[in-house]
């Protein structure tokens, strides 16, 4: 199985600030890589796809980058309604992983 | 609009089960694989099934193969997910998932369902 190691756990940052999330495969994904965004009391959301594309409706200062077995998600501009928590996925293989998440709060 | 509804989460005991539904509406869905994604409280997600858009074809991961057993019926726009021989670590919010693309099923959840919650205790 493709284990997901995704880092930091949480996060907090001002308003207004930039924040990177990272995730690690421990193998080659090929860019197989999502990321979801998680508020309190919904379901995910699909952010991110194909490591850098980004998902119908989502606000251009979430940006996915990276190839291999290191990928990042940025959200530029930190804004209240970003609360959550984040997960990246790889879909390259079964069984589909997920990361363990970073829960994000504001300063 | 995608809608997917879940039901048939509640409380049961160990070794017992239970079969979850989805309701799908606002696409083809006999176009797309689907899939149950779960996510115990507190904690993070982890795929559960997948079933192709005939139901020819299933994928589960190690932690529920054997126990589960993921079907559909395209007539009834509806997924499912028997569950036997449920453990304390089953418990979960179940959610219903279908993949970006019609027609594939290596790419990633573009819609879920609200989750339904099963819990497993004596």
């Amino acid at each position: 199985d493709i284990q997901m190691t995704q880092s930091p756990a949480s996060l907090s940052a001002s308003l207004g600030e930039t924040v990177t999330i990272e995730c690690r495969a421990s193998e080659d994904i090929y860019s197989n890589l999502a990321w979801y965004q998680q508020k309190p009391g919904n379901s995910p959301q699909l952010l991110i796809y194909d490591a850098n594309s980004l998902a119908d409706g989502v606000p251009s200062r979430f940006s996915g980058s990276g190839s291999g077995t290191q990928y990042s998600l940025k959200i530029n501009s930190l804004q209240s309604e970003d609360v959550a928590s984040y997960f990246c996925q790889q879909y390259n293989n079964y069984p589909f992983t997920f990361g363990s998440g970073t829960k994000l709060e504001i300063k | 609009e995608v809608q997917l509804v879940e039901s048939g989460g509640g409380l049961v005991q160990p070794g017992r089960s239970l079969k979850l539904s989805c309701a799908a509406s606002g696409f083809t869905f006999s176009n797309y694989y689907m899939a149950w994604v779960r996510q115990a409280p507190k904690k993070g997600l982890e795929w559960v099934a997948t079933i192709s858009t005939s139901g020819s074809r299933t994928y589960y991961p190690d932690s529920v193969k054997g126990r589960f057993t993921i079907s559909r019926d395209n007539a009834k726009s509806s997924l499912y997910l028997q569950m036997n021989s449920l453990k304390s670590e089953d418990t979960a919010t179940y959610y219903c998932a279908r993949p970006m693309l019609p027609g594939y099923n290596y790419v990633p959840f573009a819609y879920w369902g609200q989750g339904t919650l099963v819990t497993v205790s004596s």
